[in-house]
């Protein structure tokens, strides 16, 4: 499986964009990036996900490097309910679809 | 907007008690999981099916049980509880197994076994 790596916390000020980090130097060319969050509590939130090109939701959006071993993931105004612990996930291609969390990046956004 | 729902959201149990946790999905989906999170372990997927009828082995099945009969709801079933099974339990569904097809959670199912 590719290996994801991610800054284990990071901190962003209420109102700023937060720009969260994620290396896959080992993806292959069929391997989607996925981001999803969890807030305490709650179940996985799925964000974005993409192949090779940039992509963006209502949400976030997600920037992939030409050579796609980095990717970044935008919030662009974040608040107080962003406060997470985000996962950036390479998909695996299988019959089943899996789906492997890694330890993720807390995000804490201060007011 | 449903989505995926887990009941019941919290129980506690006595060691070699059994219980049923019930997922329901309201988007058609045809593939179906079943997580367990532990802290420091990440998710790990205990069983998963993709369609009715059909239920296979993830990577943690040992002590579960699933059923699939009808494609709205997966179940998952503890035969003999035991304290190893204290968890928060996540079902996931999707379209399908494409790549390009995201993981839906709901908001899980926090279990003790005491």
């Amino acid at each position: 499986d590719a290996k994801t790596t991610q800054p284990p916390s990071m901190d962003c000020a209420e109102g700023r964009a937060a720009n969260l980090p994620c290396n896959h130097s080992t993806i292959s060319g069929n391997e989607y990036v996925y981001w999803y969050r969890q807030i305490h509590s709650q179940g996985p939130q799925y964000i974005i996900h993409g192949l090779k090109n940039n992509e963006t939701n209502e949400m976030a959006s997600l920037i992939i490097t030409e050579d796609r071993k980095s990717s970044t993931l935008i919030l662009p105004h974040a608040t107080l309910r962003d406060t997470a612990v985000y996962y950036c996930i390479v998909r695996v291609v299988t019959s089943y679809g899996k789906l492997t969390f890694g330890q993720g990046t807390i995000l804490t956004v201060h007011p | 907007n449903a989505g995926v729902t887990q009941t019941p959201k919290f129980r506690v149990l006595k060691t070699g008690q059994s219980m049923t946790l019930l997922c329901a999905q309201d988007m058609n989906h045809e593939y179906m999981y079943w997580y367990r999170q532990d802290p420091g372990m990440g998710l790990r997927l205990i069983h998963y099916s993709v369609g009715e009828g059909t239920t296979a082995k993830g990577e943690v099945p040992d002590g579960y049980n699933v059923s699939r009969l009808k494609k709205q709801n997966f179940l998952l079933g503890l035969e003999s509880a035991a304290p190893s099974q204290t968890s928060v339990y996540f079902c996931a569904s999707s379209y399908s197994q494409d790549s390009n097809q995201p993981q839906h959670f709901g908001d899980g199912t926090r279990l003790s076994i005491l």
